[in-house]
């Protein structure tokens, strides 16, 4: 069964620390891996999107690392800010007769603290 | 903004009521999605529609009815619903069906009283 699973569920750190979000997948075929930020009450806003040949890809402050091997994913935030309170969702999409199927997981709820 | 707009962004519905939720997209794609996103749950696919034809609809019960006039605009019509069915709804839009982002809505936070 596809699957994306994600942790913490939830997790709080002062403001002007690192933190590093994981995520796994039993997703097959696996075509990309998204990662996207969801503010409280508002839709999801894209990160980063990662193909199987890519392993690293950086948005800003955010770097999003992808193993295919292990089917493993983390998104690193680095130096967070307040505005980076919200859940982070890992998303992975495969590919059915052409059309893309996404996997979305329950996401990560982060609060920075001042 | 994502360039998709959805209204309205709240709304209070009895379980007799008849409503229907509005999503418009000002991005040129052909591609448009309704999710269904329940607390502490992972978001939910309901339909996809691409160049106004529905493409998949994931078994979604009757009383939710989506619209699709235009490549611009999805409606979600929406008629004898049960309290389980409140949740946040989402719209969003992609320039294709296969490897395409896609933009999200700020959704419509729905209650069925």
């Amino acid at each position: 069964k596809n699957q994306v699973e994600q942790s913490p569920q939830s997790l709080i750190i002062l403001e002007g620390k690192n933190c590093t979000l994981q995520c796994n997948y039993t997703v097959s075929p696996f075509s990309n891996l998204r990662w996207y930020k969801q503010d409280t009450g508002r839709g999801p806003v894209s990160l980063t999107i990662m193909t199987f040949s890519e392993n690293t890809k950086s948005n800003g402050r955010y770097t999003a690392t992808l193993d295919a091997d292990t089917k493993q994913s983390s998104l690193h935030i680095t130096a967070s800010q307040l505005s980076d309170s919200a859940s982070y969702i890992c998303v992975v999409g495969w590919l059915d007769t052409g059309f893309q199927k996404l996997v979305f997981g329950t996401g990560t709820r982060l609060l920075v603290s001042p | 903004e994502t360039g998709v707009t959805q209204t309205p962004r709240h709304l209070v519905m009895g379980m007799t009521n008849k409503k229907s939720l509005k999503c418009e997209q000002h991005l040129g794609h052909n591609a448009m999605y309704w999710y269904k996103q329940s607390a502490k749950k992972p978001l939910e696919l309901m339909f996809v529609y691409s160049l106004e034809e529905r493409v998949e609809n994931n078994s979604v019960p009757s009383r939710f009815s989506p619209e699709c006039p235009n490549s611009s605009h999805l409606f979600l019509h929406l008629h004898t619903l049960q309290p389980e069915d409140s949740a946040l709804y989402l719209c969003a839009s992609s320039q294709g069906t296969s490897y395409y982002e896609q933009y999200f809505g700020p959704g419509t936070r729905l209650t069925v009283t």
